[in-house]
């Protein structure tokens, strides 16, 4: 499972709460991604970590934001949560193997916002 | 940027049977290419992958081929088995730090 937990596992708000997602790795991984899965859509990155305080936006950042005060946590807020938010999403790490993107996800967050 | 298209999105093969699911993908700097296998309420787990230097790839009943010239990739299970049932994403990357999916191929196995 390369050591990634994610926290809440399940998370029930309503619309214009925040939120903040967690994931926490044990391995020092240098890369952390937020995903989100969605019927019909796959998944879409959100925002990805590539050090400590150095984040970059994917392809579905509107209403996220991210942080990386350690290399073990990336925490993922939706500063105002909006229905189009529920969803599941998972953090993933990157194993960089001879320069090559491998990639291994958490378990998931369910998030429903009502 | 990369843009993967996977097919089909449903596929019922009967036990025993060959399952291919294909992906194209339209970056010719894309040098890796991993399947991934999501089984219901679970995290999708990498489970073969495939590197621009390499046209196909074997791992017991599951195999992965790819040809850069067309830009498209295909994942072959074999002899499928009920716990082969999942969803399988296909996936590209290049050199910079993301990878991106395709959509999904749900897999039925019937018995």
């Amino acid at each position: 499972d390369a050591g990634i937990t994610q926290s809440p596992r399940h998370k029930v708000t309503e619309t214009g709460t925040p939120v903040t997602l967690r994931c926490h790795q044990t391995e020092n991984h240098r890369y952390m991604y937020w995903y989100r899965q969605d019927p019909g859509h796959g998944l879409r990155l959100i925002h990805y970590s590539y050090g400590v305080k150095d984040t970059d936006k994917g392809e579905v950042s509107d209403g996220y934001s991210v942080s990386r005060s350690k290399t073990e946590d990336f925490l993922l807020t939706l500063e105002s949560a909006t229905s189009s938010q529920t969803s599941v999403y998972f953090c993933a790490i990157r194993r960089t193997s001879g320069g090559y993107n491998e990639q291994f996800f958490g378990p998931g967050t369910r998030l429903t916002v009502l | 940027g990369e843009n993967v298209e996977q097919h089909p999105s449903t596929l019922s093969v009967q036990e025993g049977d060959s399952a291919v699911i294909k992906c194209t993908y339209s970056d010719s700097a894309s040098n890796y290419f991993p399947w991934y296998k999501q089984e219901l309420g679970k995290r999708p787990q990498l489970i073969i992958d495939i590197r621009s230097n390499v046209g196909e790839k074997k791992d017991q009943r599951i195999a992965v081929t790819l040809n850069k010239t067309a830009k498209h990739f295909s994942l072959h299970i074999t002899e499928t088995q009920p716990e082969d049932s999942a969803v399988y994403f296909c996936a590209a990357s290049n050199r910079d730090d993301k990878i991106i999916f395709g959509k999904g191929t749900r897999l039925h196995i019937l018995p």
